[in-house]
């Protein structure tokens, strides 16, 4: 079945690195993608990668794509306390159509 | 400038009474979804348009109804909401089948019931 699974929670100190994993299932999946989620807001898309890609990097954030082992990785490099918020990885559920299955969110807490 | 534009930010009505919630989008996306999140949970899709063609997931209760008058809006009706009816709706939307076809997010709803 399609599943979509990511660790609840993880603190990090201000300007430390932050990496938030994420394992799936579907091997059809065509895009990954990142959305945050602040308190009362809604998903604000990050970033995405495509399936045939390993990594992708936009100013401090960085996705690792392992095919082989179904996981995908966020970092964010000298982290904030404007990127505490809700992390959800998304996969596509194939090639014609736009439907996400998202993960479970990763709580992320940023303390000075 | 906001793309996705959801009204109102709150609602509050009281069990059984109808309620629509809107949606509105200046991207000229294809497609558009609506979402219900509930606390500490990832959003959990009801149904979407692809242009005028209905997808209602399988799991989406009766009392849950959408139209899409035009390619701008979309409106989400629940008929008899009910006290579990509580939570964030979301709209969003995409472009369309073929390529990368990110989803884009309004702000959210936040329906209360009394």
């Amino acid at each position: 079945g399609e599943d979509v699974e990511q660790s609840l929670f993880l603190s990090v100190r201000e300007g430390d690195s932050s990496v938030i994993n994420c394992t799936y299932t579907d091997s059809s999946s065509t895009y990954l993608y990142w959305y945050k989620q602040e308190p009362g807001a809604g998903l604000q898309l990050l970033t995405y990668i495509f399936s045939n890609m390993d990594m992708k990097q936009d100013q401090r954030l960085t996705v690792l794509l392992n095919k082989k082992d179904k996981h995908l990785s966020l970092r964010i490099a000298d982290t904030q306390t404007g990127d505490s918020a809700i992390y959800f990885c998304a996969e596509s559920m194939g090639v014609n159509t736009d439907k996400l299955i998202f993960g479970t969110g990763t709580r992320l807490q940023v303390f000075p | 400038d906001a793309m996705v534009i959801q009204n109102p930010r709150y609602q509050v009505t009281q069990f059984g009474k109808p309620v629509t919630l809107s949606c509105s989008q200046t991207l000229n996306h294809n497609v558009m979804y609506w979402y219900q999140q509930k606390s500490s949970q990832a959003p959990k899709l009801l149904f979407h348009y692809y242009d005028k063609d209905f997808n209602n997931e399988a799991d989406t209760p009766d009392n849950f109804q959408s139209r899409r008058p035009n390619t701008s809006f979309c409106f989400l009706d629940i008929r008899s909401p009910g006290l579990g009816d509580a939570a964030m709706y979301l709209c969003a939307t995409s472009r369309g089948a073929g390529e990368a076809q990110p989803q884009h997010f309004g702000d959210g709803t936040r329906l209360s019931i009394l």
